[in-house]
């Protein structure tokens, strides 16, 4: 059974960088897309970009110019960067696997999240 | 604003069976047949329901089935059960820049 859980800190400052990792156990990164999406309190979902186990990414085009989605295979771990935040930012993230032909990503679904975790952003 | 359009809420009492609508466009919905239906328990992870529009996963009861017509997917629940009570939600390709939204969540109430 695949497992991700989410780590980081939960209190991240405004104009600083958000940092979060994901851990894989149950199963290799390998071969499948990697996948952050976020949900502000009381709100909806919201994608925020891929990683493939390669190395290739996507983003979401309205967070594109703050984000960058990285992997460490010897790891089994995904991470996620999301730079100058504000209070906008504050949500539960998750990570999630996205299931997916190669070269088709996107063309998929995602099966495994981990449970979330919370990021404030606040001075 | 989501990309996807759901109601808000929507209603049914034990036994009953809802529909719940997720409309889109021909660049997302309408255009690909990736759309995928998640549930969501408070302070919970999402789970996925339904994926290629209609398929379902190992585990999840055949009460669940989804539909797509147009622009238009759809949700049905038969046979409500109080352990339906979630928040659900659509997802979508919609092409190779935007590539994923999600509408913007339905509230299920059991009655």
């Amino acid at each position: 059974q695949v497992q991700l859980q989410e780590s980081g800190p939960g209190l991240v400052k405004p104009s600083e960088t958000l940092s979060l990792t994901c851990t894989v156990s149950g199963g290799s990164i390998s071969s499948y897309y990697w996948s952050w999406i976020r949900q502000p309190p009381g709100k909806g979902l919201e994608w925020i970009g891929y990683i493939y186990y390669s190395g290739s990414t996507n983003y979401n085009p309205s967070l594109k110019s703050r984000v960058t989605i990285s992997v460490d295979t010897s790891k089994n771990q995904f991470s996620l960067k999301l730079s100058s935040v504000t209070a906008a930012d504050t949500a539960v993230y998750y990570c999630a696997r996205h299931v997916s032909k190669v070269g088709a990503v996107g063309r998929g679904y995602f099966d495994y999240w981990g449970q979330g975790t919370l990021v404030t952003v606040s001075s | 604003q989501s990309a996807l359009t759901q109601p808000r809420s929507v209603s049914g009492s034990p036994g009953q069976s809802v529909t719940i609508s997720c409309t889109g466009t021909s660049s997302d919905v309408g255009g690909y047949n990736y759309v995928s239906w998640y549930q969501q328990h408070p302070g919970k992870a999402p789970k996925l329901m339904i994926y290629d529009v209609s398929k379902r996963p190992s585990g999840v009861p055949d009460r669940f089935s989804g539909s797509k017509s147009g622009n238009t997917a759809s949700l049905t629940i038969s046979g409500l059960q109080a352990e339906d009570e979630a928040d659900y939600y659509c997802c979508s390709y919609a092409g190779s820049y935007i590539y994923v939204v999600f509408g913007g969540g339905t509230k299920l109430t059991v009655l």
